[in-house]
């Protein structure tokens, strides 16, 4: 069974600073890979979605690599604001899904950047 | 743009109460997915629908129906909720998986309580 797993739980970084957010996942067999970024109250909104075959997706100030093999992604935020302020999900299309796209979520990374 | 719609935003039921959860979106969009959200947990898949006709259950369907009789809507239902039912739902859609780079979009959630 697939498990995704995130860490840190939480983190809190002057604004300014880089950071990477780390995603872990069990099976290789993977389709694709998402994060998220949820606010509170919120519903969740694709930042980057990297397919398998992909090694790393930029947006912004925003880069998230995969590594497939070691089942590890990261999500790198260059020069933080305090608008980043919010929890980081990632989660992984298993190829294994049967058909339905079906994502496999962590537990998020609540993110909180100070002024 | 309205993307996902989710009503309502807030409910609190009693315990063996009975109630539909609403979603509609309308990116013609033919996968559509509910989750639920626990406290400091990641999401979890309840059921979900490839086109309006079809729909499987995902990774915790017990206690749910739903039904997908037109593109844009996929109504959840809670036959006699449970406390164990309290949670955070969302509803999400998609393009066919095959497309690459098309994430799945949210809706903003319902939370519901059950006392």
């Amino acid at each position: 069974k697939q498990e995704v797993t995130q860490i840190p739980a939480a983190l809190s970084v002057p604004e300014g600073e880089n950071l990477v957010l780390n995603c872990s996942f069990t099976d290789s067999a993977i389709y694709n890979l998402q994060w998220f970024r949820q606010d509170p109250g919120k519903g969740l909104t694709s930042l980057l979605l990297i397919q398998s075959s992909q090694r790393e997706q930029t947006s912004g100030r925003l880069n998230a690599s995969l590594d497939k093999s070691s089942g590890r992604s990261t999500l790198y935020i260059a020069a933080s604001q305090p608008g980043d302020s919010a929890t980081y999900l990632c989660a992984v299309t298993p190829l294994s899904t049967g058909g339905g796209n079906k994502l496999t979520f962590g537990t998020g990374t609540q993110l909180k950047v100070e002024l | 743009n309205a993307g996902v719609t989710q009503t309502p935003k807030f409910r609190i039921l009693k315990i063996g109460q009975s109630m539909t959860l609403q979603c509609t979106q309308d990116m013609n969009h033919n996968y559509m997915y509910w989750y639920r959200q626990d406290p400091g947990m990641g999401l979890k898949l309840i059921y979900y629908s490839v086109g309006a006709g079809i729909t499987d259950k995902g990774e915790v369907p017990n206690g749910y129906n739903v039904s997908r009789s037109t593109t844009e809507d996929f109504p959840l239902r809670l036959e006699l909720a449970a406390p164990s039912q309290t949670s955070v739902y969302f509803c999400a859609s998609s393009y066919f998986p095959g497309r690459s780079n098309q994430p799945q979009h949210f809706g903003d959630g319902t939370r519901l309580s059950i006392l």
